[in-house]
């Protein structure tokens, strides 16, 4: 079955880091365009970050130069570094598999982990 | 950046109805337009792709329309299970989503 898990939310301090891991099973993250997907309490999605298959990283103006996003081939799971974290970044996140042949919709979610930044 | 409007933000209708959700970009994305069905407290789920390609197991209720800068969604006989928040979301560049619809009964 295909799955997205992600884990490694919780409740951390303004400028700490946490990071997101998104454990995949039944397709190889590697092979295909894995994104980060945010949605913060009451409000829509919001697009953070992708990793194309080839390896290349994007990420919105928003997370840009605080987030980092990376794949570990061996254990197929997709990683979301954030750092510097501001309350405006509490949000359920999500990670979501691309469409086929690297296309930029999303056809697999995981059910998300929630990270809340707060003193 | 795309932009993506959605209109309109609250959709109220009944059972058997049939309803349209406009997406708008705010420059052409050729067809590369997604939508997706999302509940509270449940992910997103992909209904269709490249603005009219139905996802497997999406019932065929649903319907999309649109290319360039204007889109549609169209569920052509209200179920009781389509009550939901509705999104866009355009891939002809980094993605963007519009900001929702939310279908409600009336």
């Amino acid at each position: 079955e295909v799955q997205l898990v992600e884990t490694g939310g919780g409740l951390i301090q303004p400028g700490g880091s946490l990071r997101l891991s998104c454990a995949a099973s039944g397709f190889t993250v590697s092979s295909n365009y894995m994104s980060w997907v945010r949605q913060a309490p009451g409000k829509g999605l919001e697009w953070v970050s992708v990793i194309y298959s080839g390896g290349s990283t994007y990420y919105a103006d928003s997370v840009k130069g605080r987030f980092t996003i990376s794949r570990d081939n061996s254990k197929n799971t997709l990683y979301l570094q954030m750092n510097s974290l501001r309350a405006e970044d509490t949000a359920v996140y999500y990670c979501a598999r691309g469409g086929s042949s690297g296309s930029g919709y999303m056809d697999v979610w995981g059910k998300g982990t929630t990270v809340t930044v707060s003193s | 950046d795309i932009q993506m409007t959605q209109s309109p933000s609250t959709l109220s209708a009944s059972v058997g109805d049939r309803v349209t959700i406009t997406c708008r970009a705010s420059q052409s994305i050729s067809s590369w337009l997604a939508w997706y069905q999302q509940k509270p407290g449940k992910a997103p789920k992909l209904l269709i792709y490249k603005a009219s390609s139905l996802e497997s197991g999406v019932p065929s209720r649903f319907s999309g329309s649109g290319s360039g800068t204007e889109f549609t969604l169209t569920i052509s006989s209200l179920q009781p299970d389509d009550f939901a928040t509705y999104y866009c979301q355009q891939y002809n560049s980094l993605p963007s989503f519009g900001q929702g619809t939310k279908l409600e009964i009336k």
